[in-house]
């Protein structure tokens, strides 16, 4: 079965610096999809990158991007130039490719923490 | 506004109680499913449905039902609510099977007493 593990319950950045949330998971699949959704105050889960396992570039949204590892399975975050509006749950989430399978499996979540 | 909406957004039961969560989206998503949210425990998926009037359980489906009579609509019923049911519970649509992502709902923040 498939498994992903955020190892960072919490993470602190400074206004304008750059962060890297982590996340890992196992699978034996080969293509795949992964996401990174932000969840506000406000609690709706919004979706921030999405990356496809068989493209190997990374995907890229702005200020986020990510760093997609596949042979590793790691699926790391970053956020740069970090906003007071970025602090928020994170939650990175994976996604098979097979037909007739639509859930997302979830990580635990990490809280960023933006200081003015 | 469009995208997917959920009601109530708190909600207090007694234990035995039941009740529907309502569920609506207007993006014309053939795919809808509920999420449930605990601490430390990220999303687990309860039920969800391809179409109107199909619809099949999740990782964690025992003590709610679902039913999907229509494109926009997806509730979920709490047949008799235990504490163990206490929750945020998410709705989300998709038009790809969430393969470009879900539309979440804003949630509803359920305690059963």
């Amino acid at each position: 079965a498939q498994t992903v593990t955020q190892s960072q319950p919490e993470m602190s950045v400074q206004e304008a610096e750059t962060v890297t949330l982590s996340c890992t998971y196992d699978t034996s699949e080969s293509d795949y999809y992964l996401f990174w959704y932000k969840q506000p105050p406000s609690r709706q889960m919004i979706l921030v990158i999405r990356q496809e396992a068989y493209k190997q570039q990374n995907a890229t949204e702005n200020r986020f991007s990510v760093n997609f590892q596949k042979a590793a399975k790691s699926f790391s975050l970053k956020i740069s130039d970090s906003q007071l509006g970025d602090a928020a749950m994170y939650f990175c989430a994976y996604r098979r490719t097979t037909s007739g399978t639509y859930k997302y499996i979830f990580g635990t979540g990490t809280r960023l923490k933006v200081l003015a | 506004n469009a995208g997917v909406t959920q009601t109530p957004k708190f909600q207090v039961l007694k234990t035995g109680q039941s009740m529907t969560l309502q569920c609506a989206q207007d993006m014309n998503h053939e795919y809808m499913s509920w999420y449930r949210q605990d601490p430390g425990m990220g999303l687990r998926l309860i039920h969800y449905s391809v179409g109107a009037g199909i619809t099949d359980q999740g990782e964690v489906p025992n003590g709610y039902n679902v039913s999907r009579s229509t494109t926009e609509d997806f509730p979920l019923r709490l047949l008799s609510a235990a504490p163990s049911q206490t929750s945020v519970y998410f709705c989300a649509s998709s038009y790809s099977g969430g393969i470009y992502g879900y539309t979440f709902g804003s949630g509803t923040r359920l305690t059963v007493v």
